[in-house]
């Protein structure tokens, strides 16, 4: 059974630092590994899509990288905004495709101006 | 192209009432899955359906829980005789008929059970 641990839970920084969130999986046989962001109280929005066969994806200041074969994730925000303070979440999707999502339990990410 | 759309937003029920949630998918998408999002917990898979069949419900409890996605009109959760516990807030998403793509997430609906 798939399980997904982020760590840390929470992260506090000042504006502008750069810094990493990292998550990891139990089982490596993944078809792709998704980042989202969540607002209090809003809905998922979609970060970044990395396929299984890819090492990263890069999108503004956001990076993510997938280690398959260790079932790691990290995503890399450069020059943290007060507006970058949101809950993220990983999720991975299983080998055949179109089966559901496991998610993480979240980093909450607070960035001080 | 509107996104998921999910209603209402907010739902209040007192225990012992049905609650019923809504989810559009995007135009074009005939994959629709639930998730709920228990306070202080990530999202948990509850079922997966296209357009009049439940392909994978292991998620979801066989009591008192529901789920439909008719040929025509939006996927409806089902929440029968609701209890204090069923509080959470209830997540659609939708993808396209291929494999391996993007999902895309409704705003989600909060249920509270008073």
């Amino acid at each position: 059974k798939q399980e997904v641990t982020q760590i840390p839970a929470a992260l506090s920084v000042p504006e502008g630092e750069n810094l990493v969130l990292n998550c990891s999986f139990t089982d490596s046989a993944i078809y792709n590994l998704q980042w989202f962001r969540q607002d209090p109280g809003k809905g998922l929005t979609s970060l970044l899509l990395i396929q299984s066969s890819q090492r990263e994806q890069t999108s503004g200041r956001l990076n993510a990288s997938l280690d398959k074969s260790s079932g790691r994730s990290t995503l890399y925000i450069a020059a943290s905004q007060p507006g970058d303070s949101a809950t993220y979440l990983c999720a991975v999707q299983g080998f055949s495709g179109n089966t559901p999502l496991v998610f993480g339990k979240g980093t909450r990410l607070s960035v001080i101006a | 192209n509107a996104g998921v759309m999910q209603n209402p937003r907010h739902l209040v029920r007192r225990r012992g009432q049905e609650a019923r949630l809504r989810c559009s998918p995007m135009k074009g998408h005939s994959h629709v899955y639930w998730y709920r999002q228990l306070p202080e917990e990530g999202l948990k898979f509850m079922v997966y359906l296209q357009k009049e069949n439940i392909i994978d419900e292991s998620g979801m409890p066989k009591e008192r829980f529901s789920a439909e996605f008719p040929k025509e009109g939006p996927s409806i959760l089902r929440i029968q005789q609701v209890v204090r516990g069923d509080s959470a807030a209830y997540f659609c998403a939708s993808s396209p008929s291929s494999m391996n793509t993007e999902a895309f997430f409704g705003q989600g609906t909060r249920l509270t059970v008073v």
